[in-house]
């Protein structure tokens, strides 16, 4: 079966501009989570999103959202980005209701701010 | 809050050689713990996914087991290979009262297995 698909897989944009980052989940599964990896920070949890809703919310500032459409697919937008920005882009997708199952990474994004 | 810690950061060894690697977390309130491993530039690869009332999961060469009650977990590589060299991750999932979904992941161990 498919996995978890992340496009672009590289982008590079300038300091100021924006990003849409796409997720799309493996079938069946209705939970999108985001994260971050930097090598200074590591992995950091963004949010995640079940039936179109953002159920949490980790610790970044407003310029980072995202939403769920009604097949599952997740994007995440980064606006006025900031050099500290660049980072890999980690989608990974479960089922909401199973804490028991485990979670699937996709491929990630690579984003480089200049 | 819950924070993860590995160790160690990185270990470099010869092939066939049998190895082990520590997680450990200080919220013993989890639901589950995940190990990953990543390959440069890559995503993250599930190895072994072990419940909070488990003591150990294996898959192959690889053994995980988990101590909750110490906030601990060890990934036991068996025979190790060149094609074993990778960051390994352990990320925690908080149980169902706190948390909701988000993982904590650790701060890795870099493997590098010689020929």
């Amino acid at each position: 079966k498919a996995g978890v698909t992340q496009t672009p897989r590289y982008l590079i944009k300038t300091r100021g501009q924006q990003v849409t980052l796409s997720c799309s989940p493996i079938s069946g599964h209705r939970s999108v989570s985001w994260y971050q990896q930097t090598p200074g920070q590591g992995l950091q949890f963004l949010f995640e999103y079940f039936s179109e809703t953002q159920r949490n919310k980790g610790n970044f500032p407003g310029r980072f959202s995202g939403r769920q459409f009604s097949n599952s697919r997740s994007e995440m937008n980064v606006s006025t980005l900031e050099l500290g920005d660049s980072a890999l882009y980690l989608c990974a997708s479960s089922f909401f209701d199973r804490p028991d199952y485990g979670y699937t990474f996709g491929s990630g994004t690579r984003l480089t701010v200049v | 809050k819950q924070e993860v810690t590995q160790i160690p950061a990185a270990l470099s060894v010869p092939e066939g050689e049998n190895l082990v690697l520590n997680c450990s977390f200080t919220d013993s309130a989890i639901y589950n713990l995940q190990w990953f491993r990543q390959d440069p530039g890559k995503g993250l690869t599930s190895l072994l996914l072990i419940q909070s009332s488990q003591r150990e999961q294996t898959s192959g060469r690889l053994n995980a087991s988990l101590d909750k009650s110490s906030g601990r977990s060890t990934l036991y590589i068996a025979a190790s290979q060149p094609g074993d060299s990778a960051t390994y991750l352990c990320a925690v999932r908080p149980g169902l009262t706190g948390g909701g979904n988000k993982l904590t992941f650790g701060t890795g161990t870099q493997l590098k297995v010689e020929l």
